[in-house]
């Protein structure tokens, strides 16, 4: 079966300072790997997706994700965090009809 | 293009009564997935349904069904309320055609309290 996990619970950086949030998954074959966000009181929204091609993926907000096949990892990015990014960061894996969340990460910046 | 929207926002039920809730996809698209999101179990799927039909079932007890119509809305039903059924509900759309490789769009959910 397969599963993401997300390390972290939590991730506190300064306003400015490049953030990292950390997703490793476990699945067979070639999944289709996404990020998503979700603010209080909010649905989650799509902030980017692997599905094949360049390992590192571009997003919104200016997000961008890097695909490690050997690490099976798929980590969240940013040069610079605003605080206007504090929310709550999911990790996902889809392989075929199976689509499976990460716990869920909460990023703080503080300014 | 409208997003996805859910009926009711918010919903206070007893133990043991049952709720319909609802989900209007983004216009074309034909995947509605339904996903429980609670502080302690995190985002759990539900069900996905296609072109009316039940492609992919979550391990949730047959209190939690669901349907999709034609035109691509989809209802959820839960039946005989459990004070552990009080989540927030979601909906998913998404376009599916050859893979699955699209995203899915979200709802703002539907906030469920059972007392």
């Amino acid at each position: 079966a397969q599963s993401v996990a997300q390390p972290e619970d939590q991730v506190n950086v300064a306003e400015g300072n490049p953030l990292t949030v950390k997703c490793t998954y476990s699945v067979s074959g070639n999944p289709y790997l996404f990020w998503y966000v979700q603010y209080p009181n909010r649905g989650l929204q799509f902030l980017l997706k692997y599905i094949t091609g360049d390992n590192l993926v571009k997003g919104s907000y200016g997000f961008e994700a890097e695909f490690n096949k050997s690490q099976t990892s798929f980590h969240l990015k940013k040069p610079s965090a605003l605080v206007s990014d504090s929310a709550l960061y999911f990790c996902a894996v889809r392989r075929d009809n199976d689509m499976r969340f990460g716990a869920g990460t909460r990023l703080t910046v503080k300014p | 293009k409208a997003g996805v929207t859910q009926t009711p926002r918010y919903l206070i039920k007893t133990r043991g009564q049952q709720v319909t809730l609802s989900c209007s996809p983004i216009s074309g698209h034909r995947s509605v997935s339904w996903y429980q999101q609670t502080p302690g179990q995190g985002l759990q799927f539900l069900f996905e349904y296609f072109s009316e039909t039940q492609r992919n079932k979550g391990n949730f007890p047959g209190r939690f069904s669901g349907r999709q119509f034609s035109n691509s809305r989809s209802e959820m039903n839960v039946s005989t309320l459990e004070l552990g059924d009080s989540a927030l509900y979601l909906c998913a759309s998404s376009l599916l055609a050859s893979g699955y490789s699209y995203e899915q769009y979200f709802g703002p959910g539907t906030r469920l309290t059972v007392t």
